[in-house]
């Protein structure tokens, strides 16, 4: 079983739609959680953190369920801009695990 | 800009060069991450730095072999190096400790290409 698995994807969405990523952790040792953003060719880059009680930054809504071991993303009133691959991260101390990323095309 | 900086960008090298990739960071930072990212594949990291004392390694071949003289570069020194070695190599820093998050800053990496 691989340490973080999230939807294979592609998804490609019009404009305005809401999409949602899930991802499962092996590791209930896991101590903090991400999603980042990279688009193509680019480096990764920190999109929120992801906390137990759920957190909101605008559009983008993030869910923790430690007792199942999932990480969601949620995002209201797609953009263009939005197209990119979306990692989901797992860290225990030092060792971040990285999903394999679901790619997001927004289309007009 | 993250405020970690990678160099050179691009690398073209045949299997018996030896050079290196470059990484400092300007967060004041006290850990340092190299990590390869192949197509298709997830991020895998390949060496912890932390107080700049290495802190994982992850059965990396001995042809990669990491240098961190300060907590703010960091190298990655290539020797005789395979075509599979080929992809984007990923430097990143953070703030590690008992009560950090560990929020990692990724530069823009260098993309190699052995020949």
């Amino acid at each position: 079983r691989k340490e973080v698995e999230q939807d294979p994807g592609p998804f490609n969405v019009p404009e305005g739609a809401t999409v949602a990523f899930n991802c499962t952790y092996s590791n209930s040792a896991s101590q903090s959680f991400f999603w980042y953003r990279q688009d193509c060719r680019k480096e990764p880059k920190l999109l929120m953190s992801v906390y137990s009680s759920g957190n909101e930054d605008g559009r983008f809504t993030a869910q923790l369920n430690r007792a199942s071991q999932y990480i969601s993303l949620l995002i209201r009133d797609s953009k263009l801009s939005d197209s990119a691959t979306y990692l989901c991260v797992v860290n225990i101390a030092h060792d971040m695990r990285f999903g394999a990323g679901t790619r997001l095309t927004v289309k007009p | 800009e993250t405020g970690v900086t990678q160099t050179p960008r691009h690398l073209v090298m045949g299997m018996t060069n030896k050079k290196s990739l470059k990484c400092e960071q300007h967060l004041g930072h006290n850990a340092m991450y190299w990590y390869k990212q192949s197509a298709k594949k997830p991020l895998e990291l390949m060496f912890v730095y932390s107080l700049e004392e290495r802190v994982e390694n992850n059965s990396v071949p001995s042809r990669f072999s990491p240098e961190c003289p300060n907590s703010s570069h960091l190298f990655l020194h290539l020797h005789t190096l395979q075509p599979e070695d080929s992809a984007l190599y990923l430097c990143a820093s953070s703030q590690a400790g008992r009560k950090a998050k560990n929020i990692q800053y990724f530069g823009a990496g260098t993309r190699l290409s052995v020949l």
